[in-house]
């Protein structure tokens, strides 16, 4: 399967800074989602966006969907130190297979 | 809320041995997936069940076979551990609904020695 791309492979930034992760992809999608991971531990599902949305907000997350370009964005707001983790996007295929990025490593600095 | 437990979270194991990772859901959840995880690889799915003795391959099954004998237990085996099965073994489940979310379980970290 084909794997998404995702950018940067890592960030780091200080503490109440924005963080911002991008999503690319190559072919259609049903949604795409989120995911965090916090080292050593298992994935937590962060937030879902449909193909037919263009962006969401969760707290202080917020998702963008740009299907014309294939791409979407991951913005933590005010980022804090318990942020610091990797981040996931996948994407849902026609059959809700879904595939995955290689994630993006935040570290959020005190 | 819903619980995926994975029964080892650290195991060590010697080339050739048989190794079971055990997965169990509380939801009564019919998918159930196994997936390796390796650093800069991202996830990739091994095996996956659709129901009760029902099982799928995913994009990397070799070296692994499954069991489903019951809807809420779903073990990855590794017939005979190879040093390149070292690494983050996942479990999921799917959500309610059709969207594909997936629930993980904390994950086991196999080392083969």
């Amino acid at each position: 399967s084909q794997q998404g791309e995702e950018d940067p492979q890592a960030l780091s930034i200080q503490e109440g800074e924005n963080a911002t992760m991008n999503c690319s992809y190559k072919t259609s999608i049903n949604n795409l989602q989120w995911y965090r991971q916090n080292s050593g531990r298992g994935l937590v599902h962060l937030i879902l966006i449909r193909s037919n949305e263009r962006e969401k907000h969760s707290g202080r997350l917020r998702v963008t969907l740009d299907t014309s370009k294939k791409s979407s964005s991951l913005l933590i707001t005010a980022s804090r130190a318990a942020d610091t983790a990797s981040y996931f996007c996948a994407r849902s295929d026609s059959n809700y297979q879904l595939i995955w990025g290689a994630g993006t490593k935040l570290i959020i600095k005190p | 809320d819903v619980k995926v437990t994975q029964s080892s979270r650290y195991l060590v194991k010697r080339t050739g041995e048989k190794v079971f990772l055990e997965c169990v859901q509380d939801m009564d959840h019919e998918n159930m997936f196994w997936y390796r995880q390796d650093p800069g690889l991202g996830l990739r799915l091994i095996y996956f069940s659709y129901d009760v003795k029902m099982k799928e391959k995913g994009d990397i099954p070799e070296g692994y076979s499954v069991s489903r004998e019951k809807k809420e237990r779903f073990s990855l085996i590794l017939e005979s551990a190879s040093t390149n099965q070292t690494s983050m073994y996942l479990c999921a489940i799917t959500g309610t609904g059709n969207t594909g979310e997936l629930f993980f379980g904390e994950g086991s970290r196999l080392t083969v020695l």
